[in-house]
């Protein structure tokens, strides 16, 4: 079956400071790879996804990048943290099957606070 | 832009009721659609995907979808309050199915 680990799972930075979160799903390959974001009482925003390694699209500009450097793995990074990076962080995989009918399933986030 | 939207509630029904969340989307081509379950702090769980109009049943959840109406629903049945989280839902559709877009989610609380 399918796993995903994402680490870790809270962490507090002042403003400023480099960010580094890492996500890496087992037993599947060729996944695709997500970045969420959830401020507070929020609903998710995406905030990157992958199709395949080194291929990663961008949704929102913002202060934060991701790479993907293996195939199961995805990184989500930052040079210099604002306040307003703060939220809950989510990596999340689908298949590559059929499109239409993949589904997304979720780690078990990253609470971020900056302070 | 597509868009998912959802009564942020909260909605509170008394134990063994029946609870009906709500949900409608902009993009008459999205074809699959996803309800999650959402407890504080915690990351979202799927619960039910539909493809197709009509109703799905799983247990004591119903989802049922409307096309050409737009909207997609989550029943949940004999609702207990382990029930009690954040229900959102989600969408994929054309051109891109690899991208999800989610509502903001319903408040659900269940009271003994």
């Amino acid at each position: 079956s399918q796993t995903i680990h994402q680490w870790p799972a809270t962490l507090v930075q002042p403003v400023g400071s480099p960010l580094s979160l890492e996500c890496t799903v087992e037993g599947t390959s060729n996944p695709n790879l997500y970045w969420y974001r959830q401020a507070a009482g929020r609903g998710l925003q995406l905030l990157f996804y992958s199709v395949g390694i080194g291929q990663i699209s961008s949704e929102v500009p913002q202060n934060l990048s991701a790479s993907r450097p293996q195939d199961r793995q995805f990184i989500l990074s930052s040079k210099k943290l604002l306040l307003s990076d703060s939220g809950f962080y989510l990596c999340a995989w689908s298949g590559q099957g059929v499109a239409s009918r993949e589904k997304l399933f979720f780690g078990s986030g990253t609470q971020l606070s900056v302070l | 832009q597509k868009e998912v939207e959802q009564n942020s509630g909260p909605l509170s029904v008394p134990e063994g009721a029946i609870a009906s969340l709500n949900c409608t989307y902009s993009d008459r081509g999205s074809q699959s659609f996803f309800w999650y379950r959402q407890y504080s702090g915690k990351s979202p769980e799927l619960i039910m995907f539909i493809y197709s109009n009509g109703d799905k049943e799983d247990g004591r959840f119903t989802a049922q979808l409307n096309k050409a109406s737009q909207y997609v629903s989550l029943l949940i049945r004999d609702s207990q309050p382990s029930d009690s989280a954040t229900y959102l839902c989600a969408v994929n559709s054309l051109p891109n199915f690899n991208k999800f877009y989610f509502g903001s989610g319903t408040k659900l609380n269940v009271k003994p």
